[in-house]
């Protein structure tokens, strides 16, 4: 059963950094692209980022290019992402999801999110 | 970047009633069209894959057609247990969402 827990979020100043984790099981984490996605209260799902299943290759949205980074530890069967120069518009439930093995964009497993605010 | 319009943005039915949401990309994305369901609190769940295609053990309430660019998500017959945010998501060239179809009883 696939399974996919984020933690890391919390409370954080403009201008501050927090790092997020994902930790996958249930599958063969090496395998699948994963992806970390964002939802403000009340408002629409945004894709944010993306690896490819080594790590090798990553994309970003441009909201959150050159601040956001991601990276995986497949050993851990982990996934993070580095938030940096956070703004209150980064404000939401931020959300690891797994791709497919040959699609980033194919979602099918999400996790079930975490709290992530950005206020003086 | 592909833009999905979702229709409607809400809607009340009564428990047993048909429900339909559409979902209109603006360009031609094939059947590259997944279906999720968000219940307050939780992560989205996939529904409907490849415009049509039922999710192992997602009840056959739930349905998808369509392609090309105009896409339909129906419930044949409304449950209480779900009621929920709906949205479409293409993934025929990069990643989009609808916006959304809160569905009351």
């Amino acid at each position: 059963q696939v399974h996919l827990v984020e933690s890391g979020g919390g409370l954080v100043k403009p201008g501050g950094s927090l790092r997020l984790s994902c930790t996958a099981s249930g599958f063969v984490f090496s395998d699948y692209y994963m992806n970390w996605l964002r939802q403000v209260p009340g408002k629409g799902l945004e894709w944010l980022s993306y690896s490819s299943d080594s790590g090798s290759y990553t994309r970003y949205a441009d909201s959150v290019k050159d601040r956001f980074a991601i990276s995986r530890d497949n050993a851990k069967n982990s996934i993070f992402l580095q938030m940096n120069s956070l703004r209150a518009e980064d404000t939401g439930i931020y959300y690891c999801a797994r791709g497919t093995t040959y699609n980033w964009n194919d979602l099918n497993y999400w996790g079930q999110g975490t709290l992530v605010t950005v206020s003086s | 970047d592909i833009q999905m319009t979702q229709s409607p943005s809400s809607l009340s039915a009564s428990v047993g009633d048909r429900v339909t949401i559409t979902c209109q990309a603006s360009q031609d994305i094939n059947t590259f069209l997944n279906w999720f369901q968000q219940k307050p609190g939780t992560a989205p769940k996939l529904l409907i894959y490849g415009a049509s295609n039922l999710q192992t053990g997602v009840p056959s309430r739930f349905s998808g057609s369509g392609s090309g660019t105009d896409f339909t998500f129906t419930i044949s017959s409304l449950q209480p247990e779900d009621i929920a945010t709906y949205y479409c998501q293409q993934y025929e060239s990069h990643l989009t969402f609808g916006g959304g179809t809160k569905v009351e009883i």
